[in-house]
């Protein structure tokens, strides 16, 4: 069974720094490409970031880029979202995703909040 | 930035009805390979995202044929033929064809 499970979420003041964790388990982790989504408070979805299987290419949306870094480690079969320089606008529930979205985790809930 | 207009924002239907949604793009969506990458997910209410549809008219394992997805270039469309009470929650349409990719806003199907 493939799994996605985000961990790492919190309270956080404006200006911190954050790093969001997504373990894979049930498909080839380092065959796929992996996506960070989220979705604020009564919010619909916001794509963020991608990353190839083998990091070779990364991509971000205009809003975080320059802020939060995405990378992977595939002999852990997981994902990485670093998040620096928070703010209020950064509080969302964040979803790691499969390319081809075929599976997403629970979901880490991030909160920005002084 | 690609934009993508989902419309009607909220569709309230009777079971057993058919319920249309419309994702307009502000670019072709027909990558260099050939392949369009729009997408169709639906969120119920409490849960993650989960695809519908892929490549604009491909059913991911396990959707019900009462889903289909149809379009080209800028305009696409995802049908439901005779909703059911699991179809109910927030539709949205995604596009991995041009970097950053993008979200529509989301479409809400509910109950007449």
């Amino acid at each position: 069974e493939v799994q996605l499970v985000e961990s790492g979420g919190g309270l956080v003041k404006p200006g911190s720094s954050l790093k969001l964790s997504c373990v894979a388990s049930g498909f080839t982790f380092s065959s796929y490409g992996m996506h960070w989504i989220r979705q604020a408070p009564k919010k619909g979805l916001e794509w963020i970031a991608l990353i190839y299987y083998d990091s070779s290419n990364k991509y971000y949306a205009d809003s975080v880029k320059g802020r939060f870094t995405i990378s992977r480690d595939n002999s852990k079969n997981t994902l990485y979202l670093e998040m620096n320089s928070l703010r209020s606008e950064d509080t969302a529930m964040y979803y790691c995703a499969k390319n081809q979205g075929d599976a997403w985790g629970q979901g880490a809930s991030v909160t920005v909040s002084s | 930035d690609v934009v993508l207009t989902q419309t009607p924002v909220s569709l309230s239907v009777t079971l057993g009805d058919q319920a249309s949604i419309s994702c307009r793009s502000s670019q072709s969506l027909e990558y260099s390979d050939g392949y369009t990458y729009l997408e169709w997910y639906l969120q119920k209410p409490g849960q993650s995202p989960q695809l519908l549809i892929y490549e604009v008219s491909n059913r991911f394992s396990g959707v019900p044929d009462r889903f289909i997805g149809s379009g080209s270039g800028t305009d696409f469309t995802l049908k439901i033929s005779r909703v059911e009470p699991e179809d109910l929650g927030v539709y949205y349409c995604f596009q991995a064809t041009h970097d950053p990719y993008t979200f529509g806003a989301g479409t809400k199907l509910e109950l007449k």
